[in-house]
């Protein structure tokens, strides 16, 4: 079953916005982390934020997560053509040694 | 993509035959997963393995089974492909259980 559920499943922006992505999940979580697949590629990890942790930044990324609404945002500023891919939020749930994905979210970022 | 490799790349194989995947890691991380990924369903784990020989089954196991001999190598093996398992497979390690996931560059699998 898909702990993780990105909303929206589309976006498409200009160059230079910004992007934002949701998340959100069922059960309690260990960490949650944000990847990125280009197309016809494997995933790259981006970010990881773990439960006791309410925002982290990466470069251009920054995440937050509210465990009180079992949800995480990953934000993307100054956005490029080149972030164009899917992206995924994954969780650990506590206990688990399974990291499960959500489907995932296309980015389109027009040049 | 941190030192992973997959073979085949591409296979087109029939029902019923045998089919066996490769995943090879320089990194010496403990944990390594297979995980298949279709259209609407997102990434779906299939198996883990926390050590050498210590496999378990992840959400999709059904059809598949799974061989860890040595560190570097883990075997996802179909015994006998069907069509339902046309599909994109990728392996993934990780040092620790909730670290970090290193993905490979995946397989892609049609079963005619």
């Amino acid at each position: 079953s898909q702990q993780g559920e990105e909303d929206p499943q589309a976006l498409s922006i200009q160059e230079g916005e910004n992007a934002t992505m949701n998340c959100s999940y069922k059960t309690s979580i260990n960490n949650l982390q944000w990847y990125r697949q280009n197309s016809g590629r494997g995933l790259v990890h981006l970010i990881l934020i773990r439960s006791n942790e309410r925002e982290k930044h990466s470069g251009r990324l920054r995440v937050t997560l509210d465990t009180s609404k079992k949800s995480s945002s990953l934000l993307i500023t100054a956005s490029r053509a080149a972030d164009t891919a899917s992206y995924f939020c994954a969780t650990f749930q506590g206990g688990s040694e399974k990291l499960v994905f959500g489907k995932g979210m296309k980015l389109t970022v027009n040049p | 993509d941190a030192g992973i490799t997959q073979s085949p790349r591409h296979k087109v194989t029939e029902t019923g035959t045998p089919v066996t995947l490769r995943c090879h890691q320089t990194e010496n991380h403990r944990y390594m997963y297979w995980y298949r990924q279709d259209p609407g369903h997102g990434l779906r784990l299939i198996h883990y393995s926390y050590g050498v020989k210590d496999t378990d089954k992840g959400e999709v196991s059904d059809g598949y089974s799974v061989s860890r001999s040595k560190t570097e190598d883990f075997l996802l093996t179909l015994e006998s492909a069907t069509s339902s398992q046309t599909s994109v497979y990728f392996c993934a390690t990780g040092q620790g259980f909730t670290d970090t996931q290193y993905f490979g560059p995946g397989t892609r699998l049609t079963v005619l």
